[in-house]
């Protein structure tokens, strides 16, 4: 079955750029979607489609998609940003959704 | 506005059922696709299945396969996610999620459903 990898842990200070990654075999070909979720809450929609945003999504979340890493970009982070951060992707040869294992963004 | 509002919280022994319901509110609920993900403690989120509101076609992941039944009430603009033979390890926090096409992205939650499974 397909699998997403995410680093566990990114640390950024606030103000500075954070880069979470999504590495998947191929994953340049798929559609990838990105969630956020705050301890307690449920996911929320924060990039679809590689690089969509939702609307109320501030235009400081971004990504890009190619080769075999999907990359979710946040510029100026805030202390709100504080969160873990799940890729998907719709595995086509399973039909099943997949799940990357979540990155726990810390600001510094 | 759309929401998704979800059953509260339950605790069921080991080999019993549990349903969780999912209503939807604030738009026309067959044009959606209900999708249900779980979320063990310190797990990743992982996919279970979906349903076709309009015609109550069903899809699900082979790790749920014989256990889960997913339905939906259009009256009452109400998916429900049904697990049998429940283990320990099946204690996890429970989402439904509203997609436009079952192959698309989630763009609503509920506000999940912790089950327990305990004896």
């Amino acid at each position: 079955s397909y699998v997403l990898t995410q680093p566990p842990s990114v640390s950024v200070a606030p103000g500075k750029t954070a880069r979470i990654t999504c590495g998947g075999n191929n994953i340049g070909i798929k559609s990838v979607h990105w969630y956020q979720q705050r301890p307690g809450q449920a996911p929320v929609l924060v990039v679809y489609y590689d690089y969509d945003r939702p609307s109320g999504i501030p235009e400081r979340f971004s990504g890009s998609n190619s080769e075999n890493t999907a990359t979710l970009t946040i510029s100026r982070v805030e202390a709100g940003d504080e969160a873990d951060y799940y890729c998907q992707v719709w595995d086509s040869s399973s039909d099943h959704w997949v799940f990357g294992g979540g990155t726990k963004l810390t600001v510094l | 506005q759309v929401h998704l509002v979800q059953s509260g919280a339950d605790v069921k022994k080991p080999g019993a059922s549990v349903r969780v319901s999912c209503k939807a509110s604030g738009y026309s609920f067959t044009n959606y696709v209900i999708q249900w993900v779980r979320q063990a403690p310190g797990q990743r989120l992982a996919w279970m299945g979906w349903i076709n509101t309009d015609t109550g076609g069903t899809r699900f992941s082979q790790s749920f396969q014989g256990r889960i039944t997913i339905t939906r009430d259009t009256s009452a603009s109400t998916a429900y996610m049904e697990l049998s033979s429940l283990r320990s390890e099946d204690t996890a926090v429970y989402f439904c999620a509203r997609a436009e096409v079952a192959t698309g992205h989630f763009d609503y939650w509920g506000q999940g459903t912790l089950v327990t499974v305990s004896s």
